[in-house]
């Protein structure tokens, strides 16, 4: 167990549904992030929270939005689902604001969308 | 560019040999080169990493080299077992001030008992 939790495990949905995906960070961590894997392909960076803010963003489409709240758990919210958006989800959590060895990913919740 | 080119993308070796993987990378104000594992339907594990002002760093059976100047850095896997078997990703952290990390694609070693 990373100490990274993330619910669901596993989402099955229909095109045009919204689904959010729910991650609790390691205790002590104040940075969330979010990776976007999908099949036989490397992880792709989303977005990170640090300490309830926006820090970084990456390559995020517009329908998707995310944010921390002040318990530090964070939320990916995913809108108006296509076939393209199936694909593991990975949360991250680190210390501080920067990658570090401290950096530990969630197991992933696996979205299927039919 | 962005990216983290990793090669090969596929590498298939009997038990006891050595595994070798090549990254090459374009940001020279990257710093930290971490290494994560991932078997199937799993989360990625780091299991080793460097920063840029260290050329070679060792752990048992891995080892990392990193040369800054002609940016490419490597995974040395010695003594490999069928349990070395899963997908390896090397990454770089970006060079800006947050955690962000920028994955190769990914390397599927199979290690052949």
């Amino acid at each position: 167990d990373s100490g990274v939790t993330q619910t669901p495990k596993h989402l099955i949905t229909a095109t045009g549904q919204r689904v959010t995906l729910r991650c609790s960070p390691r205790s002590g961590d104040l940075s969330v992030y979010w990776y976007q894997q999908s099949l036989d392909q490397g992880l792709q960076f989303l977005i990170q929270y640090y300490n309830g803010e926006e820090r970084a963003k990456g390559n995020i489409l517009e329908r998707f939005s995310a944010q921390q709240f002040p318990d530090l758990h964070s939320e990916l919210n995913l809108s108006s689902l296509e076939l393209g958006d199936s694909a593991l989800y990975f949360c991250a959590s680190s210390p501080t604001d920067r990658a570090s060895r401290g950096y530990t990913f969630g197991s992933g919740t696996r979205l299927t969308v039919v | 560019g962005e990216n983290v080119e990793q090669h090969p993308s596929t590498l298939s070796v009997q038990e006891g040999d050595s595994a070798v993987i090549k990254c090459t990378y374009s940001d020279s104000a990257s710093n930290y080169f971490p290494w994560y594992k991932q078997e199937l339907g799993k989360r990625p594990q780091l299991i080793i990493d460097i920063r840029s002002n260290v050329g070679e760093k060792k752990d048992q059976r891995i080892a990392v080299t990193l040369n800054k100047t002609a940016k490419h850095f490597s995974l040395h896997i010695t003594e490999t077992q069928p349990e070395d078997s899963a997908v390896y990703f090397c990454v770089r952290g970006d060079s800006s001030n947050t955690g962000k990390l920028i994955f190769g694609q990914g390397t599927t070693l199979q290690v052949k008992p």
